[in-house]
């Protein structure tokens, strides 16, 4: 069964501390995986597609790599602005659904 | 703003009550999606349509139902209701052209259905 992982649960940093989310997936066959950032009461915002093992893409403080198991969505130098829930989700070759993680909490303090 | 459009914003309903939700794609995307989320379950995903056909279908409930109109909106109907089924629901949409066919999708702001 199609499954993703997101890990932590939550996340505390300081702003200016960096760190990494992970999203562990099991598909049988990966036809994107997807990146979305969430305010409370709001919906989902895009934020990047990744497609093959080996691929990375950034913008602004965030940057998102994948691999064949799992995708990280790295944090650098974060400020206030940036805390939200951020949710991981796959699609697989097999057919059309979307399957999100429970997403990671983010808080940044200043 | 992601250019998706959803009425109404907040339902109060009773139990055993129907009520219908409406979405407008963003211009030009044919495929539109539906989503739950509640606070024990994370984002659900219901049910999807490309260009008025049903596409993939996920957890939806047989008490829910949905299509998408010759205009490209798409409307969830939703029936019999409980007190388990107040959540927020999102649609999405998405359009054509990628190479992959595999597309990203934006969210409208979500109607926050809540049953009592």
């Amino acid at each position: 069964e199609d499954q993703v992982t997101q890990s932590p649960e939550a996340l505390r940093l300081q702003e200016g501390e960096s760190s990494s989310l992970n999203c562990s997936y099991t598909v049988s066959g990966l036809r994107g995986l997807f990146w979305y950032r969430q305010d409370p009461g709001k919906g989902p915002e895009f934020l990047f597609t990744l497609y093959s093992a080996g691929e990375e893409k950034e913008k602004e403080r965030l940057k998102a790599t994948l691999t064949k198991k799992e995708s990280f969505l790295h944090i650098t130098a974060p400020k206030p602005e940036d805390s939200a829930t951020y949710l991981c989700a796959v699609v697989n070759t097999g057919g059309f659904k979307t399957i999100f993680g429970a997403g990671t909490r983010l808080f940044v303090k200043a | 703003d992601s250019g998706v459009t959803q009425t109404p914003k907040h339902l109060i309903t009773a139990t055993g009550q129907r009520v219908t939700l409406r979405c407008s794609p963003r211009s030009g995307d044919l495929s539109v999606y539906w989503y739950q989320q509640s606070l024990d379950q994370g984002l659900q995903f219901l049910i999807q349509y490309y260009n008025g056909e049903e596409r993939a279908k996920g957890n939806i409930l047989e008490r829910f139902s949905a299509q998408q109109f010759p205009d490209l909106h798409s409307e969830l109907n939703l029936s019999s209701l409980e007190l388990g089924d107040s959540a927020l629901y999102f649609c999405a949409s998405s359009g054509t052209g990628r190479a992959r066919n595999t597309n990203e999708q934006f969210f409208g702001p979500g109607t926050r259905l809540t049953v009592l």
